[in-house]
């Protein structure tokens, strides 16, 4: 079954500060990984990451992955309130007939303080 | 708006009712995706349709739960003879896809069921 483990769990940090989230995975077929942020409501897209080592970035936000090590890490710097969120993490399985067949982690709760 | 839209936005009901929700996909997304989310975790697989083609099903999905898509558009969800466990958060998602390319995931709002 597949398998995916956020940490931290929780996290509070104060605006300016720099982030790392956590993301490991087991997969049986792997096609992509991907992260998430939810606010109050629906779980709104960052990256997916499909080749190892390539880093996405967007704005103050990157990810990269490591199909090695199973592992993906999402950065943050210079977080400010509205970063303030749940970040989850998810990965696809290829295999099969079905497609957008998430296992998503249990997600990482950061808060950031003025 | 062009998202994804569920309706409704939150549902009462008592357990031993039977409920239906709606969910409009992305007009281009051919692929539309149910997920269950509960307090402090993160949203559970629970069906897949392309298209009008309902291809796969969680085995979450008891036999209480139905899942439609007529024509490839908007999909409906019933829960017959609710339980309180089936208290949720209700999500839909959608895709544009054809072979092994899939587009992320989009997600709707969602419909938030409390079973008293």
């Amino acid at each position: 079954e597949d398998k995916v483990v956020q940490s931290p769990l929780s996290l509070v940090v104060h605006e300016g500060d720099t982030v790392t989230l956590n993301c490991s995975y087991e997969v049986t077929n792997f096609r992509s990984l991907l992260w998430y942020k939810q606010e109050k409501k629906a779980p709104t897209f960052l990256f997916m990451l499909t080749s190892s080592g390539i880093e996405k970035k967007s704005g103050r936000l990157s990810s990269i992955l490591d199909k090695k090590e199973l592992f993906s890490i999402l950065n943050i710097t210079a977080t400010q309130t509205g970063d303030s969120a749940v970040y989850l993490c998810a990965v696809e399985n290829a295999g099969g007939t079905s497609y957008g067949k998430l296992t998503f982690g249990q997600g990482t709760i950061l808060t950031v303080h003025p | 708006d062009t998202g994804v839209s569920q309706d409704p936005r939150h549902k009462i009901t008592k357990r031993g009712q039977n409920v239906t929700f709606r969910c409009d996909p992305i007009s281009e997304h051919n692929r539309l995706y149910w997920y269950r989310q509960t307090l402090g975790q993160g949203p559970e697989f629970l069906t897949y349709f392309q298209n009008e083609a309902q291809l796969e099903k969680s085995r979450l999905l008891s036999d209480r739960f139905s899942a439609e898509r007529p024509k490839g558009s908007f999909s409906t969800l019933e829960i017959q003879r609710t339980e309180q466990g089936d208290s949720a958060m209700y999500l839909c998602a959608s895709s544009s896809g054809a072979g092994f390319y899939n587009s992320p995931l989009h997600f709707g709002n969602g419909t938030r069921l409390t079973v008293t």
